[in-house]
């Protein structure tokens, strides 16, 4: 099966400029996850998506941060505006729901200038 | 609260035996996983325990006791691949991951 689907790989903006990551899930993961990676530090959880709903979001930094699932499949993660301590690794995981592990997509490096 | 720890670095000798900790706290506790991470690359799944016991896949076992809180990574016959970091991963009502163990082997 194909894997998790992140683009861009990698992204350089400015300060104050908006950016936006998508994600292609695994087909029939109903189960979707987006973290943010920052260097030397383990996974930080944004927001998990059960199919189209958003059930914790508690971590997303909701000022400047947004995220959609439409028909709860691809889901896109933005950032207006960004901030230089946004750089970091953006990682889209997903997985059918049941306990167990997820499987990750190979991220996006962004880096604010 | 929930809280996750785990060493920062552990180093072994190649053909060896390393094992690598997790103690945590949370008021509820669905399971603890475990990932793989080479530097550049993405975490990937290598084990879950939900139950007291071993779960044991190839070269990999994963240990966990809910009692204690604990649970670790076992990695049998280690080979210079197996150098990266490895995150433990809890399951309760939310989701944490600890901040990483970096392995170093030695040959």
């Amino acid at each position: 099966e194909a894997g998790v689907v992140q683009s861009p790989r990698y992204k350089i903006i400015e300060k104050k400029q908006p950016v936006a990551f998508w994600c292609n899930p695994i087909s029939g993961h109903n189960t979707l996850y987006w973290y943010r990676q920052n260097l030397g530090q383990g996974p930080e959880l944004l927001i998990r998506y059960e199919n189209e709903e958003a059930v914790d979001d508690s971590q997303l930094p909701k000022d400047r941060f947004s995220a959609e699932r439409l028909k709860g499949v691809d889901s896109t993660l933005k950032i207006q505006p960004a901030e230089l301590g946004d750089s970091a690794v953006y990682l889209c995981a997903s997985s059918r729901g049941a306990p167990g592990g997820y499987t990750f997509g190979s991220g996006t490096r962004l880096t604010v200038v | 609260g929930q809280s996750l720890e785990q060493p920062s670095e552990v180093t072994a000798v190649e053909g060896a035996i390393v094992q690598i900790n997790c103690t945590y706290q949370t008021s509820g506790f669905y399971g603890l996983s475990w990932y793989q991470q080479h530097d550049g690359g993405a975490p990937t799944f290598l084990s879950y325990n939900a139950l007291d016991g071993l779960e044991e896949t190839g070269r990999f076992s994963s240990f966990l006791s809910r009692s204690d809180s604990y649970g670790y990574l076992l990695l049998q016959e280690l080979q210079m691949k197996d150098s990266a970091s490895y995150f433990c991963d809890l399951r309760d009502d939310k989701i944490i991951f600890g901040k990483g163990t970096r392995l170093h082997i030695l040959p």
